[in-house]
């Protein structure tokens, strides 16, 4: 069985401070990772993806994630965080037989002024 | 405009009462799935697809049943809700590859009183 665990249920950062949002799962073979986020009231959108090659995957709006299979990790990062960068983001990894889709509980961030 | 299309978007319902929430998508995506989202647990599946007929359970299928008679459509049934169904529910499609993006409808809140 797959797991997603997100450290922290909510984060808060300054406008223009690092944006790091943590991710590690459990997968008995080579996962497909995903971050998806979600703007409030609205469905979830993909924000960037790790299938196979390169480790640090660049997303949409200035995100990018590192796969680091040694430490079964896929933290989210974002140089500077922008008030729109306000949401839920939930890391995903697929299952073995690649058919479902297991999230974590979700990060809510928050970006103060 | 490629879209999930879910029905309705707010329901309140009583204990016992059948409802069906429906899911249409306009992309011929062979996979779709149910999820419910609720606060602290993330996105839980309910249910998913793999193609039309082809239906399987997901991690919390207990009380729902679906039905894939039509490759755009995916209704969600729950035959006698219960109060513990409260929950914001999403449909999602993608193609049948399992490294594609899920894409979302906008989501409906049910309350079972």
């Amino acid at each position: 069985a797959q797991s997603v665990t997100q450290l922290g249920s909510h984060v808060s950062v300054s406008e223009g401070a690092l944006v790091l949002l943590r991710c590690n799962y459990s997968s008995s073979v080579p996962p497909y990772l995903f971050w998806y986020v979600q703007y409030p009231n609205q469905g979830l959108q993909l924000l960037l993806k790790y299938t196979t090659g390169a480790t640090l995957v660049k997303g949409i709006n200035g995100f990018e994630a590192e796969f680091k299979k040694s430490e079964t990790s896929f933290h989210l990062t974002k140089p500077s965080a922008h008030m729109s960068d306000a949401a839920e983001y939930f890391c995903a990894v697929s299952d073995t037989g690649r058919r479902a889709l297991t999230f974590g509980s979700g990060t809510r961030l928050q970006v103060q002024p | 405009e490629a879209q999930v299309t879910q029905n309705p978007r707010y329901l309140i319902t009583v204990t016992g009462k059948k409802l069906t929430v429906t899911c249409s998508q306009n992309m011929n995506h062979e996979y779709m799935s149910w999820y419910r989202q609720d606060p602290g647990l993330g996105l839980r599946q309910i249910y998913y697809s793999m193609n039309v007929e082809v239906t399987d359970k997901g991690d919390v299928p207990e009380g729902y049943k679906v039905s894939r008679k039509e490759k755009r459509n995916f209704p969600l049934i729950l035959e006698s809700p219960s109060p513990n169904q409260t929950s914001l529910y999403f449909c999602a499609s993608r193609t049948g590859v399992a490294n594609e993006k899920l894409f979302f409808g906008s989501g409906t809140q049910l309350s079972v009183l």
